[in-house]
């Protein structure tokens, strides 16, 4: 059973260049979760979604950033008009109720 | 509202000697708590969790925590560290609706 793939692993992107991360939760796994994590500041939960439906949106922040997961294909995590300040390492998180599996990472770099 | 507390940011340990992480949280209701561990750039590993029960845990790599409901705690420890066992520990929080808390992180450095 494979885990929670992501990709790419790395992403570079120019200052205003969208980004759009992709997730692909674990097999029957019907919750996902993206977090951002920044060095020094540990683990921000963004968003919590089901098949064709965001949850929790609390996380994200209100301009630029959107997410999807359809109900078919993979969790996509969209940042437009990308800044300096939105590298970071994006973790996807799928579970089946409370337990969360997490994949890889997206290391995004904007310059 | 929910939360978790680390409240050391780096722990020094030398290797063979016994490690603790700390964690203290704050949660309605019966506590779900985990522990997860990151390597460098690599996405965050489960190692354990109380859900009910025993109030010690036992989970990977033989790392083991303990629960404690009257001082709000959830101390991760291992009683022999390992140089491998360098690497960022995470404690959460279950908050209902599928949804967890992390606390900041805790680096973890074992010296040879």
């Amino acid at each position: 059973n494979a885990g929670v793939m992501q990709n790419p692993r790395h992403l570079v992107r120019r200052r205003g260049q969208e980004a759009r991360l992709r997730c692909s939760p674990m097999k029957g796994h019907s919750h996902v979760y993206w977090y951002r994590q920044l060095p020094e500041e540990g683990l921000k939960f963004m968003v919590y979604l089901q098949k064709e439906n965001i949850i929790d949106e609390s996380g994200m922040p209100k301009e630029r950033f959107s997410a999807e997961f359809p109900k078919e294909g993979p969790s996509i995590l969209r940042i437009q008009q990308v800044v300096r300040g939105d590298s970071a390492a994006y973790f996807c998180a799928s579970s089946l109720s409370f337990e969360q599996y997490f994949g890889p990472g997206t290391r995004l770099t904007v310059t | 509202a929910q939360s978790v507390a680390q409240p050391e940011d780096q722990v020094n340990v030398a290797e063979g000697n016994p490690l603790t992480v700390k964690c203290t949280y704050s949660v309605s209701g019966n506590p779900y708590l985990f522990w997860y561990v990151q390597y460098p750039n690599r996405g965050l590993q489960f190692l354990l969790k109380y859900i009910t029960g025993d109030n010690l845990v036992k989970g990977s790599y033989g790392f083991e925590a303990e629960f404690n409901k009257s001082q709000t705690s959830f101390h991760l420890k291992k009683p022999s560290a390992l140089v491998s066992d360098s690497a960022l520990y995470f404690c959460a929080v279950y908050y209902g609706n599928n949804r967890l808390a992390f606390g900041k992180g805790n680096q973890v450095v074992v010296i040879p």
